[in-house]
Formats: structure tokens, sequence, C-alpha cells
């Protein structure tokens, strides 16, 4: 079964800096990555989606990369901003699934002050 | 952008109540999805449907029901609603295969319900 690891766990920053989220997963037979981005009390929404065959994806200040074989996933955030502040997920498509499965990390807690 | 609804947003009730979670998305998708997240904690896909009448159970082993008489609406049922049920519930819908890699496992999430059994 896919087990899909985030840390930090928890990270507080002041405004301005850049920061990097990790991901890593156990199976690398995935068909793609999604980052989501979830405020308190609500539900996800996608930021990035990689398909396996690509190395990186960009939007805006959010830059994903995605190393397969070594099973890891990056999420760089540029001049974070207080609004930046939420729960940061990783999600895996595994591969082999008609259903389109994800199987998801607990998520990284991102706080940003001013 | 994703048009995906659920209702009630927040619901407190009592033990041994009845209780529906509706979820309804008007993009079309086939298949759907609910999850079920503690605080913390990663999301657990509870059950989940490949189209109008069919209906499978996920990972986490729940005690709810659900059912899929139309395309656009995925309702969750607890028969009788208990502590241990208390949690956020996530409904999540995707696109049909069509041949995009892109499209197939993207999925589009709703805003959720925060159940409190008590």
């Amino acid at each position: 079964k896919q087990e899909v690891t985030q840390i930090p766990a928890a990270l507080s920053v002041p405004e301005g800096e850049n920061l990097v989220l990790n991901c890593s997963f156990t199976d690398s037979a995935i068909y793609n990555l999604q980052w989501f981005r979830q405020d308190p009390g609500k539900g996800l929404t996608s930021l990035l989606l990689i398909q396996s065959s690509q190395r990186e994806q960009t939007s805006g200040r959010l830059n994903a990369s995605l190393d397969k074989s070594s099973g890891r996933s990056t999420l760089y955030i540029a001049a974070s901003q207080p609004g930046d502040s939420a729960t940061y997920l990783c999600a895996v498509g595994a591969r082999g699934s008609t259903l389109g499965r994800l199987y998801f990390g607990r998520g990284t807690q991102l706080t940003v002050w001013p | 952008e994703a048009d995906i609804y659920q209702t009630p947003r927040y619901l407190v009730i009592g033990t041994g109540k009845k209780i529906t979670l509706e979820c309804s998305q008007t993009m079309g998708h086939d298949k759907m999805y609910w999850y079920q997240q503690d605080p913390g904690m990663e999301l657990h896909l509870i059950h989940y449907s490949y189209g109008v009448n069919s209906t499978e159970k996920g990972d986490l082993s729940s005690e709810s029901t659900v059912s899929r008489i139309r395309t656009e609406h995925f309702p969750l049922t607890l028969e009788s609603a208990r502590p241990s049920h208390t949690s956020q519930y996530l409904c999540a819908s995707s696109p049909p295969r069509s041949g995009q890699p892109n499209s197939y496992y993207e999925q589009y999430f709703g805003p959720g319900t925060r159940l409190t059994v008590t």
C-alpha cells in the first residue's frame, strides 16, 4: 500500500521567506502527484498537478517538483505572505487503479506572520 | 472552477439520530468519493462510485452507506449516529477517463461537512 509522508508537520516563518515543503512516497508506480491547500474547516483546493512523466509544474509563486525514482516531491513557495497560511497536502495517484484513487499525506501546517 | 457542494456545512446532533450528508456536483463527473478526515490526520477514503448505481466501500471501515441514483448526487447516510462518527467528511469528484491523463485523476473537493455527535 502506498504511504505518503510530509515533512515538516508544521512550519512558522516571517513574511517574505522562501519555503520548501517536502513529500515522500513509498511506491514509485504513480500516475501523478497533486498538491492541495486546505484552510481551517474547509475543503481542499488543488494547487498543482504533476504527471509522472513531468519533473515540475509552476503556478505563480508556487513551484512543485517530482522525482519519481526517489519517491519525492517538493513544493516551493516564493516570497511567502500571511495569506499563504494554511495546511498543504500532498497526494499521489496510484497507477494500476481504474478508480483514480489518491493517497494523502497528513499535511504541513504553514503559518506566515507579518 | 469546480462546482461541488456539500450540505450542511456544520451539524451537531445527538446519539442515535439518522443523518444524511448531501453532496452534489454540476460538472457531469462520473467518479465521486467520500473521505473522512480527523484533525491533523490524513484523508481516508470511505466510499466511492464509478457512476450511477455503482458504489463501493473504501479503505477505512465505516458504518455509513451511500447511494448514487443520479450522476450529480452522492449522499452519505448514517442510520444511527455515535460520538465516534464525529469528524470532517469531504466529498470529491473527478472526470471520466477521456484519454487525457491530466483529467483522469484530478479530484475536485467540496467544502466539507463538520459533524459532531454528542
